[in-house]
């Protein structure tokens, strides 16, 4: 059974580029969740998808979107990046069916050098 | 804003030592989760408390979450080195089903031999 997945696992922009980031969730979760973490620091909440649509969001620019496709994949995509985009983005998977009660599971992390 | 601050940030022991690692906050939150991460892999949830008072024991880790639900402790008895790496708390609000967790600014613990 596999766990969340993301991809890539490194990658280097430079300023003003585009980055889009993969997240598989784990075996029967549905809601996806993505998390910023700079380094030296706790992952701060991006924003959560369930039915493909954004349910909640954390204090991040419009720069950050993200999709969330029927086989409950996710994207997460920044634009113009900044020098301080550079971290690890971490995506985790829960299943809505035990939102109050389930783990949430996370990925290994994308990490983004923004140069 | 809610937030949640850890202390130490940065803890260095030898092994067989004792340690306790404390998360705070201002804010009250419907659970606290703790977590250990180690470089280059995601967070792993190690307890979650939920009843303020609530004490949980997970071998030689105890979680405690005070009795207003905004503070927690993680006590490791006789440190090993593979209790190494970034521990997190973790306060998790709800809007509707939609959650969200706010991480602490976490400890990093290394245990040497």
């Amino acid at each position: 059974d596999a766990g969340v997945t993301q991809s890539p696992t490194h990658l280097i922009k430079t300023r003003g580029q585009q980055v889009t980031l993969r997240c598989s969730p784990k075996s029967g979760h549905d809601t996806v969740s993505w998390y910023q973490q700079a380094l030296g620091q706790g992952p701060q909440f991006i924003f959560q998808y369930y039915e493909e649509e954004e349910r909640q969001r954390g204090n991040f620019p419009d720069r950050f979107s993200g999709h969330q496709f029927p086989n409950y994949s996710s994207e997460l995509n920044v634009n113009a990046l900044l020098l301080g985009d550079s971290a690890l983005y971490l995506c985790a998977s829960r299943s809505i069916s035990e939102i109050n009660t389930g783990e949430l599971f996370f990925g290994e992390g994308s990490r983004l050098t923004v140069l | 804003t809610q937030l949640l601050e850890q202390s130490p940030q940065f803890l260095s022991i030898q092994e067989g030592e004792n340690l306790t690692v404390y998360c705070n906050s201002s804010s009250v939150f419907s659970s606290l989760q703790w977590y250990r991460q180690e470089p280059g892999e995601g967070p792993v949830l190690l307890v979650t408390v939920v009843t303020g008072g609530e004490v949980k024991k997970l071998k030689r880790l105890t979680f405690q979450f005070g009795d207003a639900r905004k503070d927690s402790s993680l006590h490791i008895t006789a440190a090993q080195p593979g209790d190494t790496g970034l521990y997190l708390c973790a306060g998790e609000g709800w809007a509707g089903t939609a959650s969200k967790l706010t991480f602490g600014t976490g400890t990093r613990l290394q245990v040497t031999l």
